[in-house]
Parts: structure tokens; C-alpha cells; sequence
């Protein structure tokens, strides 16, 4: 079955890092893009940051750029999302996503299939 | 940036009868709109591409239209299931997300 498998919740301290996972499963999954989605309680969804899963290249939201870190690793046909130094307003759920990618079209993308999503507590 | 807003925030529907859900683009995406539903607890799902397309296994009674700058979701018949919020993206641009509109019992 074609699916996206998130990383499990996770609650952290002001300053920790962190890394969050999401593998996909499926044929070829390797040449699919893949994003992330914050979405924090009671909000709508926000796009982060997406990456190819084949050459890890990278786009970010302008909002997210210098705050969060994509990379992939092909092999296991795997994104994840990092920060460095969490801060209690990262509070969040994120969810990751496979691009419909309408790549050399002059558009852009939207998602066509989604994780469950893995929920990121930070609290002192 | 291209801002997408939807409207109303809360719709209240009764079951069986039609909902219409609207979602206003700040500049011309021409017809790049897709809508999501978002049921509690539950991630996102894609049931409208291209502004009128149906995905893969999303029932007749969602439809979509629009061009431009003005879309439209309709349900109808509204089902128990279709209790949610939706969501209109488009990728005409940079993309970006509405802000939501819950459709909820009335």
C-alpha cells in the first residue's frame, strides 16, 4: 500500500534539537517530492519546506527558511525535518506529504497523499 | 504573495441538504486550485485538483468550480461523514493554503 509513516510524538525542552522522520512506502517512492505542513492547534495548514527524494533538492517557505532544516536520505525513501534550537511557539503538528509536483509546467504543487502526522510539544 | 480566503469560517448544514464553500484568490490563479477536507484528529485529504477535478475515490457529491480568482466547493447531498473543515490551496504560485472553513451540524 502507498503510504506515508511518520515518526512517533515527541515532547522537548526549550533549546533541544530535534529531528522528525517520514518514510514512504510504494513503488518508485524515490522520485517523488516530498513537504512538510505545520498545522498548530485550532489553526490551518502551513507548507514548510519540500525536498526531492532522489537529489535532495530543496525548496522553503519563505516564513520557514533559516528556522527548520529538510533532508532526505533516498536509500530508505525517508524525509525528515529538523531544528536546531526549538522554541515553545514550535508547538505544532507536522505533517508530511507527497508533492503532485507539476514540475517544468511553470507551476508549482499540491499534495496527493499525507502522513498521519507526528505532534511536537515544546514545554519547560 | 498570492492570500487565499475562504468564506464563510463556519458553514451550518443540515444533513441531506447542499453546502457551498468559497474560496477568493488575492490575484488570478487561473483554474490551480485544490481543495482538501480535514476531519478531527485526522490529516488531510485531496478531493478536488485542477478546481473541478474529483481525486482518486472522492464521491459525485463533491463538486468544485471556479476560475481565476473566485472557486466554489459544493457538497450535496451533505452526509454525516462530510462533517470537516476544508481547505483551498492554490499552485499557481508560491503555494498557499486558505484559511479553513468548518462545516459543521446544524
Amino acid at each position: 500500500e502507498v503510504q506515508l509513516e511518520q515518526s512517533g510524538a515527541e515532547v522537548k525542552k526549550p533549546g533541544d534539537s530535534l529531528k522528525i522522520s517520514c518514510k514512504g512506502y510504494g513503488p518508485n517512492f524515490s522520485r517523488y517530492w516530498i513537504g512538510w505542513v505545520r498545522q498548530m492547534s485550532g489553526r490551518g495548514l502551513e507548507w514548510m519546506a519540500v525536498i526531492h527524494l532522489s537529489d535532495s533538492k530543496t525548496k522553503y517557505s519563505p516564513s520557514f527558511e533559516g528556522q527548520v532544516t529538510i533532508s532526505a536520505d533516498k536509500s530508505i525513501s525517508t524525509a525528515y525535518l529538523q531544528w536546531s534550537s526549538l522554541k515553545a511557539s514550535d508547538t505544532a503538528m507536522y505533517y508530511c506529504a507527497r508533492l503532485y509536483y507539476y514540475e517544468n509546467t511553470g507551476l508549482y504543487w499540491h499534495f496527493d497523499l499525507w502522513g498521519r502526522g507526528t505532534l511536537v510539544t515544546v514545554s519547560s | 504573495d498570492i492570500v487565499m480566503t475562504q468564506s464563510p469560517a463556519t458553514l451550518s448544514v443540515s444533513p441531506g441538504e447542499r453546502a457551498t464553500l468559497s474560496c477568493r484568490a488575492s490575484q488570478s490563479v487561473n483554474s490551480n486550485v485544490v481543495w482538501y477536507q480535514q476531519k478531527p484528529g485526522q490529516a488531510p485529504r485531496l478531493l478536488i485538483y485542477g478546481a473541478s477535478t474529483r481525486a482518486t475515490g472522492i464521491p459525485a457529491r463533491f463538486s468544485g468550480s471556479g476560475s481565476g480568482t473566485e472557486f466554489t466547493l459544493t457538497i450535496s447531498p451533505m452526509q454525516s461523514e462530510d462533517f470537516a473543515v476544508y481547505y483551498c490551496q492554490q499552485y499557481n504560485h508560491w503555494p498557499a493554503f486558505g484559511g479553513g472553513t468548518k462545516v459543521e451540524i446544524k
